[in-house]
């Protein structure tokens, strides 16, 4: 079956430090790839997404993600970190020929501390 | 564009009364998906529609929702009988599928409690 993984329930970070929130998924083919974000009370908003070429991608308030097609993963990243980035993030992919059906990770509640 | 408006943002019901929650897309998308959010399950995709048509709505959990799209800047999604089970947050996200930099758009979803 076709998934997707954040392994990390929670992640803390100290501000100004780097993050990385994992994400690796389990799709056939060459899958579109995005991370969305969730603030309290709030819809989901897109980040970044990976459709071809460069393997980083960068994307909205400084986040960027490293496409990593032999260990299948998507990590979403930034050098540093500020404590408005409290937030719950979502990787999520669309397999190819899926009618734009994502696949969405559990998410990953992200703690910035000052 | 005001982006994708739900409505309501909130709504408080007693058990086995019905509920509808509404929503327009942004106007352009041919794509409207319905998503209910809770802590046990995540993220789960409901229905979405191509055009105004129900393409899959494999995951809808019972009998007792049901989605509509009468035209392509309106639908709803309504739980008859409700029940406190049902009580989550639903999104609607619409995407306009072709776009060569497409992507999808939430809304601020509607934040259902059913006693």
């Amino acid at each position: 079956a076709q998934s997707v993984a954040q392994p990390e329930d929670q992640v803390n970070v100290a501000e100004g430090n780097p993050l990385t929130v994992k994400c690796t998924y389990s799709v056939s083919g060459n899958p579109y790839l995005f991370w969305y974000v969730q603030y309290p009370n709030r819809g989901l908003q897109f980040l970044l997404k990976y459709i071809t070429g460069d393997n980083l991608v960068k994307g909205s308030y400084g986040f960027e993600a490293e496409f990593n097609k032999s260990q299948t993963s998507f990590h979403l990243k930034k050098p540093s970190a500020l404590v408005s980035d409290s937030a719950l993030y979502f990787c999520a992919v669309i397999p190819p020929d899926s009618n734009y059906q994502l696949i969405w990770g559990a998410g990953t509640k992200l703690i910035i501390k000052p | 564009d005001a982006g994708v408006i739900q409505s309501p943002r909130h709504e408080v019901t007693e058990m086995g009364q019905e509920v509808t929650l509404r929503c327009k897309p942004i106007s352009g998308h041919n794509s409207l998906f319905w998503y209910r959010q809770t802590m046990m399950r995540g993220l789960e995709l409901l229905i979405y529609f191509n055009n105004n048509v129900p393409i899959d709505d494999s995951g809808m959990p019972e009998d007792r929702f049901s989605a509509k799209m009468p035209n392509a800047s309106f639908s709803t999604l309504k739980i008859q009988p409700s029940e406190p089970r049902d009580s989550a947050v639903y999104f609607c996200a619409s995407i306009h599928k072709g776009k060569a930099n497409e992507k999808l758009f939430f809304g601020s979803g509607t934040q259902l409690s059913v006693l």
